[in-house]
């Protein structure tokens, strides 16, 4: 059983240059969530998919950010014009959709650390 | 905006002890769900808890919910040197979709 899987785990980059961050989710999950932490916070949801169908973004996902999930697979998560606030912790998730059994349970990966000098 | 607050925000013990944390919510919700993160790593599941259910174990963890007053506990059992992490609820506020989390309890279990 493999879990839901980032890449990279790490990345550094220089204020203003684009950055793309990628998910795999656990293969059976229909469902992909990106989540933003930050130091001394809980993770803060971002935006999810429901296979390749984006339906929901917050309010945190500015025009800089943007996601995919073109087939309904691994999704990417890309940031554009970086600035120095953006450094986080992105968090992955996945899940099945939702029935009586499993109530949602969302299952994350190990995060991709950016940092923005 | 985190719906969820955990108390205390930090908890040190001995090991062997039990360790209790709290976390209180603000909405109605479908399930709350606990979840423990190790320094700079990702969060693994612990355990979710159904808004029609008081109380859930899983091994050395017992959950408890009040939907009245909109609280769950996490009770840790006999705790080890690797419980040492900090740990979130997080609760879906009835959307099903996306989870709100607390800013976590950090727990030191000291050899």
């Amino acid at each position: 059983d493999t879990g839901v899987s980032q890449d990279p785990r790490h990345k550094i980059t220089k204020r203003g240059q684009n950055v793309t961050f990628r998910c795999d989710p656990i293969s059976e999950h229909n469902r992909l969530y990106w989540y933003r932490q930050t130091l001394g916070q809980g993770p803060e949801f971002l935006t999810y998919f429901q296979n390749e169908a984006q339906l929901e973004k917050s309010r945190l996902l500015s025009d800089r950010f943007s996601a995919e999930r073109p087939k309904g697979s691994f999704s990417t998560l890309e940031i554009q014009r970086t600035e120095q606030g953006d450094s986080a912790m992105y968090l992955c998730a996945s899940s099945l959709v939702a029935t009586a059994r499993n109530y949602n349970e969302q299952f994350f990966g190990p995060g991709t650390r950016l940092t923005v000098l | 905006s985190q719906q969820g607050e955990e108390d205390p925000q930090a908890l040190s013990i001995q090991e062997g002890e039990n360790a209790t944390m709290n976390c209180s919510y603000k909405t109605s919700i479908n399930n709350l769900q606990w979840y423990r993160q190790n320094s700079g790593r990702g969060l693994v599941h612990l355990i979710l808890i159904r808004s029609n259910e008081r109380e859930k174990h899983s091994g050395r963890l017992r959950v408890t919910l009040d939907t009245s007053k909109k609280s769950s506990s996490l009770l840790i059992t006999a705790s080890r040197a690797a419980d040492t992490a900090s740990y979130f609820c997080a609760t879906d506020g009835g959307s099903n979709y996306k989870l709100t989390f607390g800013k976590g309890t950090l727990l030191t279990v000291n050899p």
